[in-house]
């Protein structure tokens, strides 16, 4: 079964900051996802990637299937980035999903 | 296009009671997952249907159990409550791989 962790589990930025939340899983997958889950409860797809990099406007996600290992990066961060990011796999067939606990992000004016 | 779908937005039942949820996902879509979150955990995998099979469930007892329906949408059953039940359920449909997420239903039990 994979197991997936985040780091940190809580971050507090400033305006402005770049950040970097990281998500690491022990077994092969088919896909990674990066979630962003809001207070209301709603969950929003970021990503989707199996390899290499993607980009959609201030966010970027990375991964390293070799290392086993993804990040999220948010550059010039604003207080409307706050909520929590969720990371989860897919496995090798691309259905079965396990997600990470989480990291509750917080940007401050 | 419409998104995904889910009623009621918030249940209250009390314990030994029956709920009912149900998912509409995105025109087009033939998977839908459910999902549980309980207060201050993170997201765990209910069951999985396809083409109006169950594909898989988690780690769940018997008395989760749910559908689909020929136009794909879901509805998730919950047989005698208990205080632990309480959580928020995600409904979330999917084609190839990605998956869509529904505002998701708040089940209080009593």
């Amino acid at each position: 079964k994979n197991e997936v962790e985040q780091s940190p589990q809580n971050l507090t930025a400033q305006e402005g900051e770049f950040i970097t939340i990281n998500c690491s899983y022990s077994v092969g997958i088919s896909a990674l996802h990066w979630l962003q889950q809001h207070p209301g409860g709603g969950i929003v797809s970021l990503f989707m990637l199996s390899s290499g990099k993607k980009k959609h406007g201030r966010l970027i996600a990375t991964i390293n299937i070799q290392e086993k290992h993804s990040s999220l990066h948010i550059t010039a961060s604003h207080p409307r980035d706050s909520a929590v990011y969720i990371c989860a796999v897919s496995d090798n067939y691309g259905q079965n999903f396990v997600f990470g606990p989480g990291t509750r992000l917080s940007v401050l004016p | 296009e419409a998104g995904v779908t889910q009623s009621p937005t918030h249940l209250i039942k009390t314990r030994g009671q029956q709920a009912t949820l149900r998912c509409s996902p995105i025109s087009g879509h033939t998977s839908v997952y459910w999902y549980q979150q309980a207060l201050g955990l993170g997201l765990q995998f209910l069951l999985w249907y396809d083409e109006g099979e169950e594909r898989n469930r988690g780690n769940f007892p018997p008395r989760f159990s749910g559908r689909q329906f020929p136009n794909y949408s879901s509805e998730l059953n919950v047989n005698a409550l208990e205080l632990e039940d309480s959580a928020l359920y995600l409904c979330a449909s999917s084609l190839r791989n990605e998956q869509f997420f529904g505002p998701g239903t708040r089940l209080t039990v009593l």
